[in-house]
C-alpha cells in the first residue's frame, strides 16, 4: 500500500497569514493527490484534486502543487473558516490511502 | 443538488454484523463509482471500499478485506456495507462518498456518516 505523511501534525497560524502543508507519498503517483478539509461535525470537503485543480466553488486562496512524491497545500490569506483538519489522500491506486492529517488552529 | 443519505449506524457486540446503506440523489448513480471511507473517535480518515459502477471492480482497504462486502443497486440508487465478524477497532463514523467526474478517487461529494459502535 502507498503511504501518505503530512507535515506538519498541527500548526497555528493568524487571520491574514500563509500557511502550507506538506504530503508525500511512500512511492510515485504522478498527480493523483487530493486535499480536503475536514471541521468537526461536518463532512469532509474536497479543496484540490489532481494535485493543483481547485474544486468548484473553492475560494481561491487555497492552491496546491507537486507531483511524484512530493505535494503541498497553501492557504493564503487565512481566514477564521479555515480552521479544522487537512488531509492528504492518494488515488493513484487502490487502497485510496490518507495522511494523517495536519490540524489547523487559527 | 447532490445528496447522499447514509444509514443503518448502531451499536453492535464485538463478532457481530451491520450492514449499512447510502441512499444517493442528484446525480445519474449508475455512471460513477462510490466509496465508503471511516474515521474512528479521534483518528484520520480511512479509505474502506470502492465499487465501479457496474460491481465489476471491488477493492477493500486491508484492515476490512475479508469482513466487509460492499454492494450497490443502481435501480435503487443504493450503495452498501455489509460488515461482518466487527471488531471494537471498527468503532468509526462512517461515509459513503461519490467521485468526481474523471477523477476516479477524487471524492467530491460526500454523506453526513453514520456512526457504527463495536462494544460488548
Amino acid at each position: 500500500d502507498i503511504q501518505m505523511t503530512q507535515s506538519p501534525s498541527s500548526l497555528a497560524a493568524s487571520v491574514g497569514d500563509r500557511v502550507s502543508i506538506t504530503c508525500r507519498a511512500s512511492q510515485t503517483i504522478g498527480t493523483y493527490l487530493n486535499w480536503y478539509h475536514l471541521k468537526p461535525g461536518k463532512a469532509p470537503k474536497l479543496l484540490i484534486f489532481t494535485a493543483s485543480d481547485l474544486e468548484t466553488g473553492v475560494p481561491t486562496r487555497f492552491s496546491g502543487a507537486g507531483s511524484g512524491t512530493t505535494f503541498t497545500l497553501t492557504v493564503s490569506n487565512l481566514q477564521p473558516e479555515d480552521f479544522g483538519t487537512y488531509y492528504c489522500q492518494q488515488s493513484s491506486r487502490t487502497p485510496y490511502t490518507f495522511g494523517q492529517g495536519t490540524k489547523v488552529e487559527i | 443538488e447532490v445528496h447522499l443519505v447514509e444509514s443503518g449506524g448502531g451499536l453492535v457486540q464485538p463478532g457481530r454484523s451491520l450492514r449499512l446503506s447510502c441512499a444517493a440523489s442528484g446525480f445519474t448513480f449508475d455512471n460513477y463509482a462510490m466509496h465508503w471511507v471511516r474515521q474512528a473517535p479521534g483518528k484520520g480518515l480511512e479509505w474502506v471500499s470502492g465499487i465501479s459502477w457496474k460491481s465489476g471492480n471491488i477493492d477493500y482497504g486491508d484492515s476490512v478485506k475479508g469482513r466487509f462486502i460492499i454492494s450497490r443497486d443502481n435501480a435503487k440508487n443504493s450503495l452498501y456495507l455489509q460488515m461482518n465478524g466487527l471488531k471494537i477497532e471498527d468503532t468509526a463514523l462512517y461515509f459513503c462518498a461519490k467521485p468526481r467526474t474523471a477523477a476516479p478517487g477524487s471524492l467530491d461529494a460526500w454523506g453526513q456518516g453514520t456512526l457504527v459502535i463495536v462494544s460488548s
